[in-house]
């Protein structure tokens, strides 16, 4: 079946706009999760969604940094007035319940010039 | 919360076992060891995990150690596309959610 996409693939923006960042997991997959992975860095965890309960927001790194989960399906990861240690990409992960192995996307390369 | 402890690169020839070592001593007891891969530009590729037993699917075998201090990942057979570089993580489990904590992993990279 469909694994777990993300658009767009790259995104180029300058230094104070707003980005949007989507992802779409695999049908039926409860949980969701995003990271961000700097150049020659580990993943950074970055919140988690299991179900309807509230999301794990403890690894944003600012206040300019949100997500949303509608419908619990597609998520969407919003980056206002984005600077250039925002550049990164931006991994999107499921998994069918809240303790499963993690399925990743592609990932969305983000530049911020 | 510490992170796992791997060696930063491995070498393999073609063909033979590719033994990843990773020590994670401060594991607790409901945390599962979980392995994963990226390859160069890819997202990361869930390999396999276990809680206490030694584990064994398509892709490797996970063998842990009774303390559950530390644990191989095993590639029987290496081949070129193995080369990437390999997590070892642990996660909560029981009630708990399965957020992963990575470190900076091992670079594996397999010879002809």
């Amino acid at each position: 079946g469909a694994g777990v996409s993300q658009s767009p693939s790259n995104k180029v923006t300058e230094k104070g706009k707003d980005v949007e960042l989507r992802c779409d997991p695999i049908s039926g997959h409860t949980a969701l999760y995003w990271y961000r992975q700097s150049l020659g860095q580990g993943l950074e965890f970055l919140i988690y969604f299991q179900g309807n309960s509230a999301p794990d927001k403890s690894g944003l790194p600012s206040d300019r940094f949100s997500a949303e989960r509608t419908g619990g399906s597609v998520s969407t990861l919003t980056i206002q007035r984005t600077q250039q240690e925002d550049s990164a990409v931006y991994l999107c992960a499921s998994s069918l319940a809240s303790f499963h192995e993690q399925y990743f996307g592609p990932g969305t390369r983000l530049t911020v010039t | 919360d510490a992170k796992t402890t791997q060696p930063t690169s491995m070498d393999c020839a073609e063909g033979r076992a590719a033994n990843l070592p990773c020590n994670h001593s401060t594991i607790s007891g409901n945390e599962y060891v979980y392995w994963y891969r990226q390859i160069h530009s890819q997202g990361p590729q869930y390999i396999i995990h276990g809680l206490k037993n030694n584990e064994t699917n398509e892709m490797a075998s996970l063998i842990i150690t009774e303390d559950r201090k530390s644990s191989t990942l095993i590639l029987p057979h290496a081949t070129l596309r193995d080369t990437a570089v390999y997590y070892c993580l642990k996660g909560a489990g029981g009630t708990s959610y399965g957020k992963l904590t990575f470190g900076q992993g091992t670079i594996l990279t397999v010879h002809p």
